[in-house]
């Protein structure tokens, strides 16, 4: 399946807690950050995103933080369901050159026990 | 709720033949990419495309590589001699334009280089 080729960090987490998946992004320049949800066999889902000038913005169920310092960005899902359980991944761009190219993190499995 | 829609679901080809991937991006949207996931890695930025002409494209995206949007409601990718290395998933997105960066994506095509 999906783990040929590169070894996916995976979170396991128990139904009922919150989780917390966190990304690193490189570019400093970049002012527009993603959350997508890739459940096996789709195309990625959004979640959530936020802009630079942010530095936490909530959803239903998910908050993103961002942290512009350290180029840290992370996700936040609370009371985690089994059908949160898929990979995650964060993209970035860099909006004000008019680039919209996004470029993805290497992603996280979430897995979800019941 | 609107979506992105992709033909076929899974490709299988003979090196060196053409093939033409084919996407119905979400209708009012005027941004339209292409994206590419090898198995098991992160998604990878091919093309993207507006006003009828190419916006920006990755290194990957080489001269056996075209797109068209040949009506008003399709987007091809089209790979005039396919290679074993083009074997991937490929995903269209389209996002709406100025002030609406959130790309959706379609459920992808699986392409198969035998």
């Amino acid at each position: 399946g999906e783990s040929v080729g590169l070894h996916l960090p995976t979170l396991s987490v128990q139904e009922g807690d919150n989780s917390i998946i966190n990304c690193a992004y490189s570019n400093s320049a970049s002012d527009y950050f993603i959350w997508y949800k890739q459940e096996s066999g789709k195309g990625p889902q959004f979640i959530i995103d936020i802009r630079s000038n942010m530095d936490k913005r909530q959803g239903q169920r998910v908050t993103v933080l961002l942290n512009k310092t350290v180029k840290h960005l992370s996700l936040q899902i609370a009371a985690t369901q089994p059908g949160d359980s898929a990979v995650y991944f964060c993209a970035e761009n860099k909006r004000d050159t008019g680039r919209r190219a996004l470029t993805f993190g290497s992603g996280t499995r979430l897995q979800v026990q019941p | 709720e609107p979506e992105v829609t992709q033909t076929p679901s899974h490709q299988v080809t003979q090196m060196g033949q053409e093939v033409i991937l084919r996407c119905v991006p979400i209708s009012n949207h005027l941004y339209f990419y292409w994206y590419r996931q090898i198995l098991g890695q992160k998604v990878e930025f091919l093309v993207s495309f507006y006003n009828n002409e190419i916006s920006e494209k990755s290194e990957i995206f080489d001269d056996q590589f075209s797109v068209e949007r040949p009506d008003g409601s399709n987007f091809t990718l089209k790979i005039r001699s396919t290679k074993l290395e083009d074997s991937a998933m490929y995903f269209c997105a389209s996002n709406g334009g100025i002030g609406t960066d959130t790309q959706y994506f379609g459920p992808g095509t699986r392409l198969t280089v035998l």
